[in-house]
């Protein structure tokens, strides 16, 4: 069936070192992708979105690569803060559901 | 981004009882709400769809008559739970979007049925 899912349930980086939390979907229809952040008690934050014509955009601090040979999607996040630790989730429309959330990663950054 | 506010933020409600999630969008206009539930370390999953002025899409597996939706205005929806039951008791959040590609999500409403 259709899913969005995450290769690595947590991920744990040192401080100032990058982050890199992988995707893998599964339906090539998609018209795009997005992450989201989510803290502890909090609804999802937006992080960035790409469309699926695109292998790359970036943001602050923020990159996210998009391989559809292989239908993966990456997170990338430079210099990594103490704030950033949170859950991402990957999302993307699916047939008739406007987002389908992935499971999640869960950053935890080590000062 | 667009901001989107719930209430309560949270509740403790009693077995059998009712209770009322409101989430509003705050400095956009709403015109596709959603509902999500969201069990601990779990993700979000999508309830029901609500359009303003008509009837709720619900997901497979979801009740309708136990999760009454009400998308009134294009700010202003809400999620009644009805004859709450313990294995009700999550973290509910609402999303928004005004035909723009990102949902806007409010901050959740953790309700616990005791």
């Amino acid at each position: 069936g259709e899913s969005v899912g995450l290769h690595l349930p947590t991920l744990s980086v040192q401080e100032g070192d990058n982050s890199i939390i992988n995707c893998a979907y599964s339906n090539s229809a998609s018209d795009y992708f997005i992450w989201y952040k989510q803290e502890s008690g909090k609804g999802p934050q937006f992080i960035i979105d790409i469309r699926s014509n695109m292998d790359k955009r970036q943001g602050q601090r923020v990159t996210v690569l998009l391989n559809k040979t292989v239908k993966h999607l990456s997170l990338q996040i430079a210099a990594t803060q103490p704030g950033d630790s949170a859950v991402y989730f990957c999302a993307a429309p699916m047939g008739n559901t406007p987002l389908v959330f992935g499971k999640g990663t869960r950053l935890s950054v080590i000062a | 981004g667009a901001v989107v506010s719930q209430h309560p933020s949270w509740v403790i409600c009693k077995s059998g009882t009712s209770v009322k999630i409101e989430c509003r969008s705050l400095d956009f206009q709403a015109t596709t709400m959603f509902w999500y539930r969201q069990f601990p370390k779990q993700s979000l999953m999508l309830m029901a769809t609500s359009n303003e002025g008509s009837k709720a899409t619900y997901e497979q597996g979801v009740e309708k008559d136990k999760f009454l939706i009400n998308h009134a205005s294009l700010t202003l929806s809400t999620l009644t739970v009805t004859s709450a039951h313990p294995e009700d008791s999550s973290f509910y959040i609402c999303g928004g979007h005004a035909g723009l590609r990102e949902q806007y999500f409010g901050p959740g409403t953790r309700l616990t049925v005791t």
